[in-house]
Order: C-alpha cells, then structure tokens, then sequence
C-alpha cells in the first residue's frame, strides 16, 4: 500500500527566505507526483506534476525535483512572499488501480 | 469560470437525511473523481468514473453513492447522512493516461458538509 509522507507538517519563515518541502513515498512505482496549492477552506490548485521519467519541474520560483529509486520529492519556492502561505499537498499516481495517494501537507506562514 | 465546478458550497443537514452533491467540468475530460478532505487523514477517494457508463468505488465508498449523468457532470449522495460524514469534499477531473496525457488532476472549491 502506497504512504506519502510530508515532513514538516508546518513551517514558519521570514519573508524572503527559501522554503523546502518534503514528500517521500513508499511505492516507486509512480505515474507521476503532483504538488498542490491549498488556501484555508478552498480548493487544491495544481502547481507542479513531474511524470516517472523526469527528474524536476520548474514553475517561476517554484521547482521541484523527483527521486523516484529513494522515493522522494522535493519543493523549493525561491524568495518567500506572505502570499506564499497556505498548505502543500503532494501526490502521487499509481496507474495500477488508478490510485491518487496524498500526503498530510506542509502548512506554510511566510511572516512578512 | 473554474474549470470544475461544485454545488453547493457549504451545506448543513441532519442525520438520516437523504443529500446530493453536484459537480461539473469544462475540462472536457472523461475522468472524474469524489474525494473528501478530513484533518489528520488527508484526502481519500470515494467513487471515480472513467466515462458516462464507467462507476468505480473508491477507498472508502461505503455510505455514498454517485450518479455519472453525462461527461461533465458527477454527483455523489449520500443516502442516509451521519455525523461522521461531516467533511469537506472535493470534485476532480483529470485528462487520463492515455497518449499525450498528464493525469493532472483539476479540483473543485470543495463543499463543506455538516452533519448533525
């Protein structure tokens, strides 16, 4: 059974630092991972997908990269904004069955 | 206009009553999915629905039922509603993995359910 697994749960940064979020999953038999976007009490925005046979996306001053053999992923957002906070969810795809498996997120504040 | 659409937003309801979500896509998309959203446990899937004539259970099914009504519509009822199934809950579409697709999963805002 597939576990995703994000580490911290939250984080508090000063404004202007870099931020890294972490995602491992135990199953490297992935389609892809996608990193999401979620505002308290709305809905999950797709920010990056990596398909299985790529080792990072980059979004602006987002990127993230795709260990796939250590089952990991990583999420850096470049000079952190107060609009930066709110929860990163990430998820990956097993084609096998059709399953979307989520993390618990990182809860982000970005302190202005 | 968003791309996948869900209504109600918000929705408060007693126990035993019979309710209905309602989703739509403009994605254009054959997939579509149910999730819902509680603390601590993350997002877990309910039905998905690979086409109009295509109902898949999820993990956690039992309670819900959905109806596949055309391509861009997906509504899931809950027959007999309970307090435990106070949640938030997500309508998604995705493009598949056939060739040239991403499987990137578009979400709805989300309905917040209370039961009780």
């Amino acid at each position: 059974k597939q576990e995703v697994t994000q580490i911290p749960a939250a984080l508090s940064v000063p404004e202007g630092e870099n931020l890294v979020l972490n995602c491992s999953f135990t199953d490297s038999a992935i389609y892809n991972l996608q990193w999401f976007r979620q505002d308290p009490g709305k809905g999950l925005t797709s920010l990056l997908l990596i398909q299985s046979s790529q080792r990072e996306q980059t979004s602006g001053r987002l990127n993230a990269s795709l260990d796939k053999s250590s089952g990991r992923s990583t999420l850096y957002i470049a000079a952190s904004q107060p609009g930066d906070s709110a929860t990163y969810l990430c998820a990956v795809f097993k084609a096998a069955g059709n399953k979307l498996t989520f993390g618990g997120g990182t809860r982000v504040l970005v302190k202005p | 206009d968003a791309d996948v659409t869900q209504t109600p937003r918000n929705r408060i309801t007693k126990t035993g009553k019979r309710i209905m979500l309602e989703c739509s896509q403009t994605k254009g998309h054959d997939r579509m999915y149910w999730y819902r959203q509680d603390p601590g446990l993350g997002l877990r899937l309910i039905y998905y629905s690979f086409d109009v004539k295509d109902i898949n259970k999820g993990e956690i099914s039992d309670g819900y039922s959905v109806s596949r009504q055309a391509q861009a519509k997906f509504s899931l009822s809950l027959e007999s509603a309970i307090p435990n199934q106070t949640a938030l809950y997500f309508c998604a579409t995705s493009d598949g993995t056939g060739l040239g697709a991403k499987n990137i999963q578009y979400f709805g805002a989300g309905t917040r359910l209370s039961v009780l």
